[in-house]
């Protein structure tokens, strides 16, 4: 498979705490993307960290970016309910597509 | 600004038989890519279309075929449907030009895809 992969492949944690997600990808990339997925819907895209960057913060969100290990990570600080859904990472490199990672459903617990 | 619409939203189908989806992008957007989700393969690429000409192709058959029309609207097609092909099939838009690498990329709800 040319997807990357994401641990864990499921996260339930309290309202209120952090979640990290992990991804690893194959090729190099341009820039690796970071996607929200609620039950079977459209994918919403959160954040998008270019190849020369290691880290990048949007609100809640925080962005790590390794390219010698192939490796990107989301963290969500203070989760809420809401959060609840599957996030997915996306590398996009000289082909002109995204390749997904397997994705991590989060459940947020109230 | 509306956002990516696409048209149907569920479909049934029986095998053998041909479908056809439709996606119109973001005002503006000239990019339009399709994706293929499955619960065994996850999300997998199938094509992208910018100005009406394909730009790249993902590892599909040929059975799964697109184009795209002056206004950027764009529409995929599946011919002899195998049960293989029940999906979510997702489009996506952006303003990604010439040259310009992969951005953002906004989607749509998906056309849920079922085939018996």
């Amino acid at each position: 498979s040319q997807q990357g992969e994401e641990d864990p492949q499921a996260l339930s944690i309290q309202e209120g705490e952090n979640a990290t997600m992990n991804c690893s990808y194959k090729t190099s990339i341009n820039n690796l993307q970071w996607y929200r997925q609620n039950s079977g819907r459209g994918l919403v895209h959160l954040i998008l960290i270019r190849s020369n960057e290691r880290e990048k913060h949007s609100g809640r969100l925080r962005v790590t970016l390794d390219t010698s290990k192939k490796s990107s990570s989301l963290l969500i600080t203070a989760s809420r309910a809401a959060d609840t859904a599957s996030y997915f990472c996306a590398s996009s490199g000289s082909a002109r597509q995204l390749t997904f990672g397997s994705g991590t459903q989060l459940t947020v617990l109230p | 600004k509306a956002g990516v619409t696409q048209t149907p939203r569920y479909l049934i189908k029986t095998r053998g038989q041909q479908v056809t989806l439709s996606c119109s992008p973001i005002s503006g957007h000239r990019s339009v890519s399709w994706y293929q989700q499955t619960p065994g393969q996850g999300l997998q690429f199938l094509f992208e279309y910018f100005s009406e000409t394909q730009r790249n192709k993902g590892n599909f058959p040929g059975r799964f075929s697109g184009r795209q029309f002056s206004n950027s609207r764009s529409e995929m097609n599946v011919s002899t449907l195998e049960l293989g092909d029940s999906a979510l099939y997702l489009c996506a838009s952006s303003l990604s030009g010439q040259g310009i690498s992969y951005n953002e990329q906004f989607f749509g709800p998906g056309t849920r895809l079922t085939v018996l």
